[in-house]
């Protein structure tokens, strides 16, 4: 049992340039987010999923793209990256509120760094 | 907008000495209130949560926090800290109008000098 699996855990792009963090977890977890960490400013979500199929924002939306075609997994795509989008990502999921106690089961984490 | 707030922003101790990060979280809606840690490069772990019963709910490695409806407060605590707790460290409260979102407090960064 994996959890929940980010990829890559470092990358470095030039403004501009497009990329895609994967994220994949293996909990049959009907919801899954992405955070972005900054200093001083906690976790703040980007996109979150309640399901395959359905997406929506979160606060700091902006520059990023998601899509959810199955359960397992959430990709977030940076579609023109900027230097203020350099910060730590995390993605997470959790059950249904249904059927779960609302508790986030985070990935490792990406570290992007936009020069 | 429903908001968590952490006062401590950054704290140094002590091994041995006692611990007690505050949060306050707004009003409204059922509550639901985490703390997560962060070891340095790691991702983040659940340390306790509280959904209902017993307003003093344990954690792993010795943490606890206490729930006060009245002071809308859900602070950590640790008898006796020690220099492998040094951490950052997250409240957060779930989002009563959404299924699994999670709002965060700022984090305290916390390091123990051994």
């Amino acid at each position: 049992n994996a959890g929940v699996t980010q990829t890559p855990k470092f990358q470095v792009l030039k403004t501009g340039q497009s990329m895609t963090l994967q994220c994949a977890q293996d909990m049959n977890h009907e919801y899954m987010s992405w955070y972005r960490q900054d200093p001083g400013m906690g976790l703040r979500l980007i996109h979150y999923s309640v399901g395959a199929g359905i997406t929506d924002q979160g606060e700091v939306p902006n520059g990023y793209n998601v899509s959810r075609s199955t359960t397992e997994d959430f990709p977030l795509r940076l579609l023109s990256a900027a230097p203020s989008q350099t910060s730590v990502y995390f993605c997470a999921s959790s059950y249904s509120r249904e059927i779960g106690t609302g508790e986030l089961f985070f990935g490792e984490g990406s570290r992007l760094t936009v020069l | 907008a429903q908001s968590v707030s952490q006062h401590n922003h950054h704290v140094i101790l002590s091994e041995a000495a006692s611990l007690e990060l505050g949060c306050n979280y707004s009003y409204g809606g059922t509550v639901n209130l985490f703390w997560y840690v962060q070891y340095p490069g790691q991702h983040l772990q659940l340390l306790l949560k509280y959904f209902s019963g017993d307003p003093l709910v344990k954690g792993i490695k010795g943490f606890e926090a206490e729930f006060i409806k009245s002071k809308f407060s859900f602070n950590l605590r640790k008898p006796s800290v020690q220099w492998s707790d040094t951490a950052e460290y997250f409240c957060a409260r779930r989002n009563s109008s959404n299924t699994g979102k999670l709002i965060f407090g700022q984090g305290t960064t916390l390091q123990v000098k051994p």
